[in-house]
């Protein structure tokens, strides 16, 4: 079965500091990849997500993601933090079925922001 | 415009109850899921299904139904609540006709559910 672990619970970083969030995952066939992030009492939002091709992936609010085969890695980075980033951010990885897909999520990273 | 919506938002039951929380889609997508949200735990997927009369179990179906009698709905029922369900409940939906199954789930509000 497939599984998703981000090794960071928390993480605090000040406006305007590069981030990078880590993803490491565990599947039998090529992944579908996704990131998404929820701010306080919303629901998800997808923020990029890789099926194939580019091993960069570029997605909304200016966050980008690799994905690195050798290391089952899908970290997430952007190269400047807005305090409007501080929220929850979700790695997950899509596991085909028969229609679509499932997603397998991680535990989740908490992002803060310090102005 | 389209949307996926779930009510209510919250709710308040009490063990042994039967609670039903609803999912409702318009953008006639094929695929609605289930996930519930625990600290610590991430979402985990409890049903899903691929299109009208078909569900599939998830990670943590154990207590929960699901039926699809149509395209845009797919309710969530506990039959007998327990307090272990207290929760917060996602649907989400993906796969417009035609598409790829690469299509991207989309996310409705939540529902946050406290069983006393």
């Amino acid at each position: 079965a497939q599984s998703v672990t981000q090794p960071d619970i928390h993480i605090t970083v000040s406006e305007g500091a590069s981030l990078e969030l880590r993803c490491n995952y565990s599947y039998g066939a090529t992944p579908y990849l996704f990131w998404y992030v929820q701010s306080p009492g919303q629901g998800l939002q997808l923020l990029l997500k890789y099926f194939s091709g580019d091993t960069l992936v570029q997605g909304i609010k200016g966050f980008e993601a690799e994905f690195k085969r050798s290391q089952s890695s899908f970290n997430l980075r952007k190269p400047s933090v807005h305090w409007s980033d501080a929220a929850e951010y979700f790695c997950a990885v899509g596991a085909r079925g028969a229609g679509s897909y499932q997603l397998t999520f991680g535990k989740g990273t908490k992002l803060s922001v310090i102005p | 415009d389209a949307e996926i919506t779930q009510s209510p938002r919250h709710k308040i039951t009490e063990t042994g109850r039967q609670v039903t929380l609803a999912c409702h889609q318009t953008w006639n997508h094929n695929n609605m899921f289930w996930y519930r949200q625990d600290l610590g735990h991430g979402l985990r997927l409890i049903h899903y299904s691929y299109g009208v009369q078909d569900t599939n179990k998830g990670e943590v179906s154990d207590g929960y139904s699901v039926s699809r009698s149509n395209t845009e709905d797919l309710p969530l029922t506990l039959e007998s609540a327990a307090s272990s369900q207290t929760s917060v409940y996602f649907c989400a939906s993906s796969g417009s006709p035609g598409l790829r199954s690469t299509d991207t789930q989309y996310f409705g509000p939540g529902t946050r559910l406290t069983v006393l």
